[in-house]
């Protein structure tokens, strides 16, 4: 398709369990974000990609969570032994290039909603 | 604590009316950006102001971006129900690719 794709768009899975999110980005867009959606609350930057550099993994919320992004392409972000609070909705977004003060739109995909019971 | 505060936190209007959501901040941002989203779709943006002052209108919506930077509103003229959604505020600094979201305000325009 032509937007951001992200699967599952839904996934309930036990607390301690591992779980993975898929994205795939716009094609031909560099830079790629994981932003988390809580009930009530705004988006919370997670951890950003552009190209070949080094990732921007200031916006994990504790080392149960990492991401990758194979081929400057497909990402994937993982949470290790899940916990009730990682309940939230995870975005993932892509521009064609980075700093939105520059009048890049970002394109934001569905999202993966996750339940942890 | 959030950086941008969004009032109100809902607004339910009847069609035909306006409304005004507002995005404050004591920070400073080079831009500011406005999305919307609605039930199970990521947010779409609806437009991006970047000069202190400035004003852009979209068909029936005025974006307005404080003089001082810190701040911006979003007016609605003859809300349709299909205006209704959570709007979003966003920030950006400068050479920053991280965007600083408010919470949020849901907005439900009853037919």
């Amino acid at each position: 398709g032509a937007g951001v794709s992200q699967s599952p768009s839904n996934k309930v899975t036990e607390k301690g369990k591992d779980v993975e999110l898929r994205c795939d980005p716009i094609s031909g867009h560099t830079a790629l974000y994981w932003y988390r959606q809580s009930l009530g609350q705004g988006l919370e930057f997670l951890i950003y990609f552009q190209g070949n550099s080094a990732p921007d993994k200031s916006g994990l919320p504790s080392d149960r969570f990492s991401a990758e992004r194979t081929g400057g392409s497909v990402s994937t972000l993982t949470i290790q032994r899940t916990q009730q609070e990682d309940s939230a909705v995870y975005l993932c977004a892509s521009s064609l290039e980075p700093a939105p003060d520059r009048g890049n739109t970002i394109y934001f995909g569905e999202g993966s909603w996750l339940t942890v019971v | 604590t959030q950086l941008l505060e969004q009032s109100p936190q809902f607004l339910s209007i009847q069609e035909g009316e306006n409304l005004t959501v507002y995005c404050n901040s004591s920070s400073v941002f080079s831009s500011l950006q406005w999305y919307r989203q609605e039930p199970g779709e990521g947010p779409v943006l609806l437009v991006t102001v970047v000069t202190g002052g400035e004003v852009k209108k979209l068909k029936r919506l005025t974006f307005q971006f404080g003089d001082a930077r810190k701040d911006s509103s979003l007016h609605i003229t003859a809300a349709q129900p299909g205006d209704t959604g959570l709007y979003l505020c966003a920030g950006a600094r400068s050479n920053d690719y991280k965007l600083s979201f408010g919470a949020g305000t849901t907005v439900t325009v009853r037919a």
